[in-house]
Order: structure tokens, then sequence, then C-alpha cells
């Protein structure tokens, strides 16, 4: 399987909202409701930030929020603010219990 | 929330075996409702799907890992392992043990270990 395509990076204000999108195919993305996305800060561990699409897990802000169309799923930040600066992954469920990560999306708060 | 911790050597010499354990603390790997995994990090590169071991021992192995790759369960010790043979300075990262869902927030990794560096290198 290939990895789901991101963009190297993405931008914003504090207070702006951000849309980082994640392409996949119809054996991933297209065909699962089982993306989720990771928050990575250098030298710390992955934090699940949205599973199933849009779900956020206890603990994580409202201002994180998910959603997909057709092949591609997005992860939107809104109210952005300084530490949401980091690398995000997503993940998809790809059918016989294969996982595939996106390449990641550098976030930088300007 | 259980805690996640890897462990096994920093160093690895090219075309031997890179053996890793993940010690599951306050938790048990015999919970049906979880899956059990191993990602990877190479420098400056994104995250890679190693494989994952269920309770049952099924196991999933990424395709491009998959000849090399051997996922293995102790619950007695509550660890899990990684054992990766015929090393090559490609096979440098930080890797990560992690819980996914297998019942709930499914295919999801919600518990993820610090990470730890090995290198590849004569």
């Amino acid at each position: 399987q290939s990895a789901l395509t991101q963009p190297a990076s993405v931008s914003g204000s504090p207070g702006q909202s951000i849309t980082i999108s994640c392409t996949g195919t119809s054996s991933d993305v297209g065909s699962f409701n089982l993306v989720s996305w990771y928050q990575h800060h250098p030298g710390k561990a992955p934090k699940l930030m949205i599973y199933e699409v849009s779900e956020r897990p206890s603990g994580v802000s409202y201002r994180f929020s998910g959603s997909k169309s057709g092949h591609t799923a997005s992860l939107t930040i809104s109210g952005l603010q300084a530490e949401d600066e980091a690398h995000y992954y997503c993940c998809s469920y790809a059918g016989s219990s294969a996982v595939v990560f996106g390449g990641g999306t550098k976030l930088t708060v300007l | 929330q259980p805690q996640l911790q890897e462990s096994g050597p920093g160093l690895v010499k090219p075309s031997e075996t890179l053996s890793l354990t993940c010690t599951v603390a306050g938790g048990s790997l015999t919970n049906g409702y979880y899956y059990w995994g191993w990602i990877r990090q190479p420098p400056g590169k994104g995250l890679e799907f190693i494989g994952n071991i269920y309770f049952s021992g099924n196991t999933y192995y990424n395709p491009s890992l998959k000849s090399r790759v051997t996922i293995a369960l102790d619950t007695s010790k509550n660890q899990f392992s990684l054992k990766l043979n015929s090393v090559t300075a490609a096979d440098t990262a930080v890797y990560y043990c992690a819980r996914g869902g297998a019942s709930q927030m499914l295919y999801a990794m919600d518990v993820w270990g610090q990470g730890t560096t090995v290198t590849v290198s004569s």
C-alpha cells in the first residue's frame, strides 16, 4: 500500500483556522470511515486527535475537527494557538488489518 | 490509561536482528478490545506502520517489511516484542509501540510509548 498524501506544510496566524488534507484511494480513505489524525511534537509521543474521521477522544480540544469527502479526509484546527505548532499525520485503515499513514504536514503558527 | 515503554539496544550492526520490547503498565495485553502495534519514524521522514498483534495471536505486517518482521506477545510479562532481521542503515529510526482500537476507536492508536532510537551501524 502507498502512503496517504498530505501537504508538506501549512501555516496560519494565531486565532485563524487551517485545514490539512489527506488524500488516499478507494482502497483506504475512500472505503472506510476509519481515518485518524495524530499531533506530533518533536521528541514526544504522537497524540491521537481524531478517530473514525470526526470523533474526538476525551481531553482533545473542540478546536480540532475532522471530516471526509470521497477519497480525501481533512483536519481543521480553529482558533490557532502557538502550542498547535507540530507535525500532523493522518492514518487510514486499508482493509485486511492494514494501516497506512500519510507523509505528515508541518504546521507553523506565524 | 496504561503506559507503554519501549526497551532494547540503541545500536545494531548491519545484517543483524533488531529486537525491541514494549512493556505495558496499568493495562492488560489480554484485553480483546485492543491491538498492540509498532510504528517507526526514520530521521527526517514520516511515520511508518510496521505491524500489529491481537490477543488472539493474529498479526498484520507491513508488506514492505513482512519478510523480515516478527511481532509476538508475552502475556506472562505483559510485554510484546518486535524483531526485525537483516537490518540495514535504512532501518535506523525512532521506534514506537502503541495500543490500537480493535472494538472501539477502530484502528486508531490512543496510547503510545515515548519511542526509542535505534541506529544501524557497524
